[in-house]
């Protein structure tokens, strides 16, 4: 069964430094989604991206965070200046929009740990 | 505002026993409304979805959620928890835009 994979599983960087986060997507799915979970909080919607375009964003989702679809399979999270509140797994999504709905499917997500 | 709530933060249930997660939303229109479930450092998995019809959904594992509009809520059930069970589970809602607003999570334990 196809699912989003996510690299790396861990990552630890130190405060100001620039990550980006990997995702694959699911291979015949359009929309594709951030979202990232602090430790003992609930997950959040960071941002969602369509048609190489972003399509809504948090007001998290500053203009230290981008996006990005570098080739047909990849999908990017940067992160330009780390900050220890950045700490949090960070989790890729994708879908694609059917009759019935869409249903995101969720990567194994990224462990991001910034001292 | 959208919002979803999930009153209970822990609860425990003895293995075989049943089981019922409360889920509260708040949305303008008719939801789309999902239970996922997280094992301990895994991601998210999808264990059902309602978009419309039947207000009953069945799901993976065994589980099961009622959709009741006049209360807003859509609780996730199980008739026999087993000792895997055990995980955190997230109730959420899409809006128009795809976006999941997500619940606090209820935290499963199971004793024997």
């Amino acid at each position: 069964e196809p699912e989003v994979t996510q690299t790396p599983s861990h990552q630890v960087t130190q405060m100001g430094q620039e990550v980006i986060l990997r995702c694959v997507p699911i291979s015949n799915h359009l929309y594709f989604y951030w979202y990232r979970q602090i430790l003992g909080q609930k997950v959040e919607f960071l941002v969602s991206f369509y048609n190489n375009e972003i399509s809504e964003k948090s007001e998290i989702f500053d203009d230290q965070f981008s996006v990005e679809r570098p080739d047909g399979s990849n999908f990017t999270l940067k992160i330009r200046s780390t900050k220890l509140e950045d700490s949090a797994m960070y989790f890729c999504a994708s879908s694609r929009r059917t009759a019935d709905g869409d249903t995101q499917y969720f990567g194994p997500g990224t462990r991001l740990t910034v001292l | 505002a959208q919002s979803v709530t999930q009153p209970d933060i822990h609860i425990t249930v003895s293995e075989g026993a049943s089981l019922e997660l409360r889920c509260n939303y708040s949305y303008g229109a008719t939801p789309y409304l999902f239970w996922y479930v997280q094992s301990p450092g895994q991601g998210l998995q999808l264990l059902l979805k309602y978009f419309s019809g039947d207000t009953l959904v069945q799901g993976i594992k065994g589980f099961e959620a009622e959709f009741k509009r006049s209360q807003s809520s859509f609780n996730l059930r199980k008739p026999s928890v087993h000792w895997s069970d055990a995980a955190e589970y997230f109730c959420a809602v899409r809006n128009q835009g795809g976006k999941l607003i997500f619940g606090q999570g209820t935290e499963l334990s199971v004793k024997p």
